[in-house]
């Protein structure tokens, strides 16, 4: 399954850097989302897209920030983070955001560790 | 608000043998259920969906079946294969509201 591809799979940072994850989604879905995944964790969405525009964003720090250039793609740009944010980041996309029956559909994700 | 729970794990089954997975939800209206399998390494994959009572979800050999009185949606395969370990988890959604997940239940199969 290519629908959703994540970039890179594996990143390895220091607490100054700034770095970013891309997703690129190949289904010609309308909204995009990325969620963290942490170890004993429920998956914690962090933010919504829909039509380019961000419908949710859910208490995350600023440190990450995301932006949707158009509705095939999305990044998540990274600086100063701190090591509890080392987690799995996995992107998802879906047709319809407002349809309960709309299913997403999740890229590989990217495995994040920051030193 | 609306939540799901998921049996606790890890669950630890012999090759063949029979599965279920429990899955509880609460939620107002009519939400859509869904179960997501993780596997090793790998970003979450939709097993199989049910979008109202009494629909049965299946695919790979798994089914569940949306219900209502019960408010659950509990994962079933007759015969399990070492292939199967990974994570499981529930979801549901209602509206315009996001996914809810339950934690996941990681399922061990042994030769």
């Amino acid at each position: 399954e290519t629908g959703v591809t994540q970039t890179p799979r594996h990143l390895v940072m220091g607490m100054t850097n700034k770095k970013s994850l891309k997703c690129e989604q190949h289904l010609g879905h309308n909204a995009m989302y990325w969620y963290k995944q942490s170890a004993k964790k429920p998956l914690e969405l962090m933010f919504v897209y829909s039509l380019e525009e961000r419908v949710e964003n859910n208490s995350v720090p600023s440190r990450f920030s995301p932006e949707c250039p158009n509705s095939s793609h999305l990044f998540l740009h990274l600086h100063t983070l701190q090591p509890e944010d080392s987690a799995l980041y996995l992107c998802a996309s879906s047709q319809e955001l407002a349809d309960r029956t709309d299913t997403q559909y999740f890229g590989p994700g990217t495995r994040l560790t920051v030193l | 608000g609306n939540s799901v729970t998921q049996m606790e794990g890890p669950v630890t089954l012999s090759e063949e043998a029979f599965l279920t997975i429990n899955c509880t939800y609460t939620a107002t209206g009519y939400p859509s259920l869904f179960w997501y399998v993780q596997y090793p390494g790998e970003g979450l994959q939709l097993l199989l969906k049910a979008t109202k009572a009494d629909d049965k979800g299946s695919n790979k050999g798994f089914e569940a079946t949306y219900r209502k009185e019960t408010t659950s949606f509990h994962l079933e395969k007759g015969s399990v294969q070492v292939s199967d370990s990974a994570v499981y988890f529930c979801a549901l959604r209602q509206g315009a509201q996001k996914l809810v997940f339950g934690q996941g239940t990681r399922l061990t199969i042994n030769p």
